[in-house]
């Protein structure tokens, strides 16, 4: 059974930082591009980072280029999302996603809220 | 970036009856490799979004045949027919063909 268990959320101030993680299980997770997908609260889904099974490429929404960094450890089955900057337009639910260039498969995603 | 309108906002159905939902790209979304990467997701209440439909019309594994897409190019649409109560959510469509990927606005499916 394929499982994506997101953590590392919680409430922060401007400006700050945070990382977050995606464990993945149930599948050759090297094998498969990921991606980050965030929604605000009572708002739809957008998509905001990709990164190939390899690391080879990574692609970001303008709305977090140049703030949040993707990343993986396909030795321990793990994605990543670097935020830094972080303002109050990002106060969303992360959900981490397996599958390119669709998501067949999603965490119960991992809260993050900005606020001072 | 592809905007991807998605018509009604809302729909109310009654137990048993058929849907169809509207979705709409601001450019057409046949990859340069001949597939059109258009997928259909439903969010239930309190619950994460998941895959229904992929490549316009293929139903993803365990989804039942009730739902149904169809369209090309621009145009696309998801059905479902016999509604039954586990049907009730926000339905996205979204498109992988380009860079950034980007979601509809969604439709919320309500019971009449």
């Amino acid at each position: 059974e394929v499982q994506l268990v997101e953590s590392g959320g919680g409430l922060v101030k401007p400006g700050s930082s945070l990382k977050l993680s995606c464990v993945a299980s149930g599948f050759t997770f090297s094998s498969y591009g990921m991606h980050w997908i965030r929604q605000a609260p009572k708002k739809g889904l957008e998509w905001i980072a990709l990164i190939y099974y390899d690391s080879s490429n990574k692609y970001y929404a303008d709305s977090v280029k140049g703030r949040f960094t993707i990343s993986r450890d396909n030795s321990k089955n793990t994605l990543y999302l670097e935020m830094n900057s972080l303002r109050s337009e990002d106060t969303a639910m992360y959900y981490c996603a397996k599958g390119v260039p669709y998501f067949d498969y999603w965490g119960q995603g991992v809260m993050v809220t900005v606020s001072s | 970036d592809v905007v991807m309108t998605q018509t009604p906002v809302s729909l109310s159905v009654s137990l048993g009856g058929q849907v169809s939902i509207s979705c709409r790209s601001s450019q057409s979304l046949v990859h340069n490799n001949g597939n059109t990467y258009l997928s259909w997701y439903l969010q239930k209440p309190g619950q994460s979004p998941q895959l229904l439909i992929y490549k316009v019309s293929n139903r993803f594994s365990g989804i039942s045949d009730r739902f149904s897409g169809s369209g090309s190019g621009t145009d696309f649409t998801l059905k479902i027919s016999r509604v039954e109560p586990d049907d009730l959510g926000v339905y996205y469509c979204g498109q992988g063909t380009q860079y950034p990927y980007t979601f509809g606005a969604g439709t919320k499916l309500e019971l009449k």
